[in-house]
């Protein structure tokens, strides 16, 4: 199946410094990646949509200032936390959309996750 | 995007078949209905999805209502492993294909 990969799995950093995460699709090219968040005991809360070569679209109430992204190629998106506060811990989440051709519909897999805790 | 409903928790015999509701009145004829599941800090794993004919794979079955307004998740003989929280979400491919998730069913499969 495809597969989707995030980086790193887990971060700790301090308040108010910057923290880039990565998000790769291993073996097919997504012209499409998503970004959700998840705080313990939620569910998943989709932050943004990432289109290579564009700029990403963000949900209401998601400051695009503070949550950087970039899709520079078909198999890399990155989410960019800046000036990160603990009110940014949590889980987040990427996928990626992955077209079939020839099948009969689209499927996002998703990354295994990266649990941020900001001190 | 069609929003979902799911009961909030379900419990399973190991062994046995797990049946896992999900209602979505407000589908659209051009969405298909996705069923992930979410082991304990993890990202949501790919189960299986459906338009309007039911469908098997070598994980569950997904079976959709004639009027699609509803469908259910079988996981036909389920395991310890098979613990997790499942979502339920209608998507159209064309769009933004975004997935909207509700808060899924907690199942757990007990020895």
């Amino acid at each position: 199946g495809a597969v989707v990969s995030q980086h790193p799995s887990w971060v700790i950093c301090k308040s108010g410094t910057s923290v880039k995460i990565e998000c790769r699709s291993l073996d097919f090219q997504a012209t499409t990646m998503f970004w959700y968040r998840q705080f313990p005991k939620q569910s998943l809360m989709l932050m943004a949509t990432s289109n290579e070569g564009s700029k990403a679209t963000y949900e209401q109430g998601v400051e695009k200032d503070k949550f950087l992204i970039n899709h520079a190629s078909l198999t890399l998106s990155t989410l960019t936390v800046t000036s990160a506060h603990p009110e940014d811990s949590s889980f987040y989440i990427c996928s990626a959309r992955h077209r079939t051709l020839g099948g009969h519909t689209d499927t996002q897999y998703f990354g295994p996750g990266t649990r941020l805790t900001v001190l | 995007d069609a929003k979902t409903t799911q009961p909030t928790s379900m419990d399973c015999a190991e062994g046995r078949a797990a049946n896992l509701p999900c209602n979505h009145s407000t589908i659209s004829g051009n969405e298909y209905v996705y069923w992930y599941r979410q082991i304990h800090s993890q990202g949501p794993q790919y189960i299986i999805h459906g338009l309007k004919n039911n469908e098997t794979n070598e994980m569950a079955s997904l079976i959709i209502t004639e009027d699609r307004k509803s469908s259910t998740l079988i996981l036909p003989h389920a395991t310890l492993r098979d613990t997790a929280v499942y979502y339920c979400i209608a998507s159209s491919i064309s769009g933004t294909y975004k997935y909207i998730f509700g808060t899924g069913t907690r199942l757990k499969v007990l020895a």
